[in-house]
């Protein structure tokens, strides 16, 4: 089994409407991230939580919002998705020594 | 600020041969860490291989080994006997310092895109 999944693999939704990507890891790690990629942008972070208590805005943290459900899990929300919204969305997890493993990836489309 | 530098958008090999693939970075501090993560067409982000700047030795992992030369500030990827399968985005990363504290996360470059030509 992967150690760091995500849910759903694939999303098309409508603007306006709320959507929430999941993850979970099985790693024990405390690190966890949300990022997105677009196209010749690379990555970019949304939020980081470096533990259950702990959440931190990313560079680009407007129109999203997160939950660190525990230890193992870590939610995205868009509360209102944009089409600007559609792009490849990873989660990920980092050791102690900063090495980051991530999730298949989760390519959500806003029509 | 920190920053790194990919300036290869894409690169071209013939399998078998070996490639470098260029990342240098920007930073003040003393004590950071360097990655390379490949991205093949099915989209999943995969570890490679990490370098300390303390490390003394150039990092291996089988047929990627990491060229890092500290007072240039490069850290080139080097992969041997290119396969088919190394067709991919590669992206270079490093971690911010101690400076940044326990926030510090990675600063990512924008990649360059691997062909592997049969």
């Amino acid at each position: 089994d992967a150690d760091v999944t995500q849910t759903p693999r694939n999303r098309i939704t409508k603007t306006g409407k709320r959507i929430m990507l999941e993850c979970s890891q099985t790693k024990g790690h405390d690190r966890m991230y949300w990022y997105r990629q677009d196209p010749g942008l690379g990555l970019r972070l949304i939020y980081y939580s470096f533990d259950v208590k702990d959440i931190n805005k990313g560079e680009i943290s407007d129109g999203y919002s997160v939950s660190r459900q525990a230890q193992a899990k870590f939610s995205l929300s868009l509360e209102s998705a944009i089409p600007n919204q559609t792009a490849l969305y990873f989660c990920a997890t980092s050791d102690p020594a900063d090495t980051q493993y991530f999730g298949p990836g989760t390519r959500l489309t806003v029509l | 600020a920190q920053k790194i530098t990919q300036t290869q958008p894409g690169m071209f090999v013939q399998e078998k041969e070996a490639v470098t693939l260029d990342c240098t970075y920007d930073t003040s501090d003393q004590s950071y860490g360097l990655f390379w993560y490949k991205q093949p067409s099915s989209g999943e982000m995969i570890f490679l291989i990490y370098q300390g700047s303390y490390d003394e030795q150039n990092a291996t992992e089988g047929r990627y080994s990491l060229n890092f030369q500290k007072a240039r500030k490069s850290a080139n990827l080097v992969i041997s006997a290119s396969q088919l399968g190394d067709s991919a985005m590669y992206f270079c990363a490093m971690r911010e310092g101690w400076n940044a504290g326990n926030n510090r996360k990675l600063i990512w470059g924008l990649g360059t895109s691997l062909a592997v030509n049969p």
